[in-house]
């Protein structure tokens, strides 16, 4: 029943590390979002996919890089991790043919760099 | 400048209150404005929106929107315990597949 899900949920490693992120939507939206909510709760976009393709990029370090295998799923990896990148990680469906395209979020991933 | 500014608060209020959230906006360009709603270690659950000017309302929760002075707002009437949250305002421009520009969210606490 889940309509947006991201695995996992908690991820703590080490710094230089690589790591995935999944996302998963079964709300039949063409769009996907990643945003990052930081330790003060301030949620930013950092990339955005129609139909697997990239519209969105904003200036995130290029260690970060997004995939989306089908309109289902957006992943993202994180190479050669830095302390900055603690964050919370939210995948985010969206409808681009919907008035208003409300953005339904998952979870979150809580990602901690030691 | 950020595009959307919210008072982080904390804000306290009694249960029963009437709450008002507020945020200010600089792009001319936004035309989607919503509230979302979010529980500790949970994600942003959405509770409204609305497009342009104009007041919408749902139960407890009225959101009212004023674009000659770029000024967003969410009432909760009737404040409840579980209402308890970080309300986040967000806004974007009517163009498909553009992101939310989100304030940074203003954390409530209502005290039964």
């Amino acid at each position: 029943d889940t309509a947006v899900s991201q695995t996992p949920k908690y991820l703590v490693t080490q710094m230089g590390n690589d790591k995935s992120i999944k996302c998963e939507q079964n709300l039949g939206h063409d769009t996907m979002y990643w945003y990052k909510q930081d330790s003060k709760k301030f949620l930013k976009i950092m990339f955005s996919y129609n139909n697997k393709e990239l519209i969105i990029n904003e200036t995130v370090p290029n260690r970060f890089s997004p995939k989306s295998p089908d309109k289902a799923h957006l992943n993202l990896h994180i190479n050669s991790l830095e302390l900055g990148d603690s964050a919370v990680y939210f995948c985010a469906s969206g409808a681009s043919a919907v008035p208003g395209q409300t953005q339904y979020f998952g979870p979150g991933t809580r990602l901690l760099v030691l | 400048q950020k595009e959307v500014e919210q008072d982080p608060g904390p804000l306290s209020v009694p249960e029963g209150a009437i709450v008002s959230l507020n945020c200010t906006y600089s792009n001319s360009a936004f035309q989607y404005f919503m509230w979302y709603r979010q529980y500790s270690r949970k994600g942003p659950e959405l509770l409204m929106y609305t497009y342009s000017s104009g007041n919408k309302e749902d139960g407890r929760f009225t959101a009212q929107v004023d674009k000659s002075s770029k000024y967003i707002s969410l009432f909760i009437r009737d404040s409840q315990p579980s209402d308890s949250a970080t309300y986040l305002c967000a806004s974007r421009p009517n163009q498909a597949g553009t992101a939310l520009i989100f304030g940074k969210g203003t954390t409530l606490s209502v005290s039964s």
